[in-house]
Parts: structure tokens; sequence; C-alpha cells
């Protein structure tokens, strides 16, 4: 199955400032998912990103909060822009699913302060 | 629209004890389900799936079509299976390429 590394794994971030998370996997995949987990919630699909093209952002979600790059098949970033002690949660990244599953991240845990 | 339900927010067992983790599910078509665990602080990785009828760490699940579950168990809970559980539906639908998670049940084996 693929390796996903992500990082940073945790931070501490002051309000209104933005903080880029990185996904690194170790083959090509067309596409890679970014997902949000609240404190004490499931996960949520944040925006899905396919190489050469606009991410696909779910409702509730925009491009401005969370712009999101997939410049290659193996790498993507999510930003979580103009932060607010709302957005402190896990974010993880995923990719599309291989003969073992759906492979995922091991997680940014922000903290907004 | 295609859902996920665990019931149950937190179950706590003590060690030695049978474990059942609850899903129930709505999808249209044929589902192929999993589970999916996270250890404290661990990445989120898979347990199984219902395709494979495989066993791991004990548990298994059997995928029930007519109550539309497909209840997690384990027949004697250790300490090192705390951790939350999630449930989750593959897509369903042109368009349609992530997973569908259910809330998560907590489970804390008391030793």
């Amino acid at each position: 199955s693929a390796v996903i590394s992500q990082k940073p794994s945790r931070d501490i971030c002051q309000r209104g400032t933005s903080l880029t998370i990185q996904c690194q996997v170790d083959s090509q995949v067309t596409m890679m998912f970014w997902y949000r987990q609240q404190p004490g919630q499931s996960l949520t699909l944040i925006a899905t990103a396919n190489q050469g093209s606009e991410a696909t952002y779910e409702s509730g979600f925009v491009i401005d909060k969370f712009p999101i790059s997939r410049p290659n098949l193996t790498f993507s970033t999510l930003t979580v822009s103009n932060m607010s002690p709302e957005d402190s949660s896990i974010y993880l990244c995923s990719v599309e699913r291989t003969a073992y599953g759906y492979t995922f991240g091991s997680g940014t845990r922000l903290t907004v302060v | 629209a295609q859902r996920v339900t665990q019931p149950e927010k937190l179950l706590s067992v003590f060690k030695g004890a049978p474990v059942e983790l609850k899903c129930n599910y709505s999808y249209s078509g044929s589902p192929e389900l999993f589970w999916y665990v996270q250890y404290s602080r661990q990445r989120l990785q898979l347990l199984l799936r219902h395709i494979s009828r495989e066993s791991i760490k004990g548990f298994t699940a059997d995928l029930n079509k007519g109550e539309t579950s497909f209840h997690l168990k384990k027949p004697f809970a250790q300490e090192e299976d705390s951790a939350m559980y999630y449930c989750a539906l593959p897509p369903n639908g042109a368009g349609s390429y992530q997973l569908t998670f259910g809330k998560g049940t907590k489970l804390s084996v008391i030793p």
C-alpha cells in the first residue's frame, strides 16, 4: 500500500496566521484527499485534489480558506488560512483506493491560540 | 445519500469481556464496508474490510444486509484494543471517490 508522509505532525499557531501542511506519497496517485477531524468528531472531507486540475471542495469549505496545491502525482499541500481557534483540529491527507484500501497520513494536530 | 451510523460514542468493557461495536449503514447497491482504527496518537489505519472476511487482532465483522449492519466483534477484549474505531463506506456513484465515515466509537478496555 502507499506510504504517506505528512508534516508537520503538530503546530501551535497564532490566530490570523496561516499554516501549510504537506503530504508526500511514495508512489504516484491520481487522487489525494484532505480531511478534518475536529475534537471528538469523525472525519470530514475538505476537498479532493487531482493533479493538473483545481481541487474540488465539499460543502462548507472554500478555496480562500483552505487553498490546496497538487503540483505532481506524489505531493499535495493544504493551507489553513487566517486561522481562528475554531480551526483547531487534526488534518489528514489520504490517497485514492488501492488493493489494500485507503491509506492515511499520520495527521497534523493544529492548535490555534 | 449513503450514511454510516455508529450509535455509541463511548464503549467501556472489562479486559477479557466480549466487545461489539455497532455500525449501521444506508447505501444503494451492494456495499463494501471497512473498519478503521486509530490508536492514541497514531495514524488512522485499516482494521478490516468485509470482502476479505479476515480476522485482524481477533476482531471480526459480518455484513448483515437484512439489518444493514456491520458490527465489529471480539470475544475477549485486551487493554491494547483501547482506541477509536470508525466504520466506513466506500464511494458510491459517479464523481464520488472518498470514504464516508461514521462518527466513531471510543473503546476503553478496563484492566
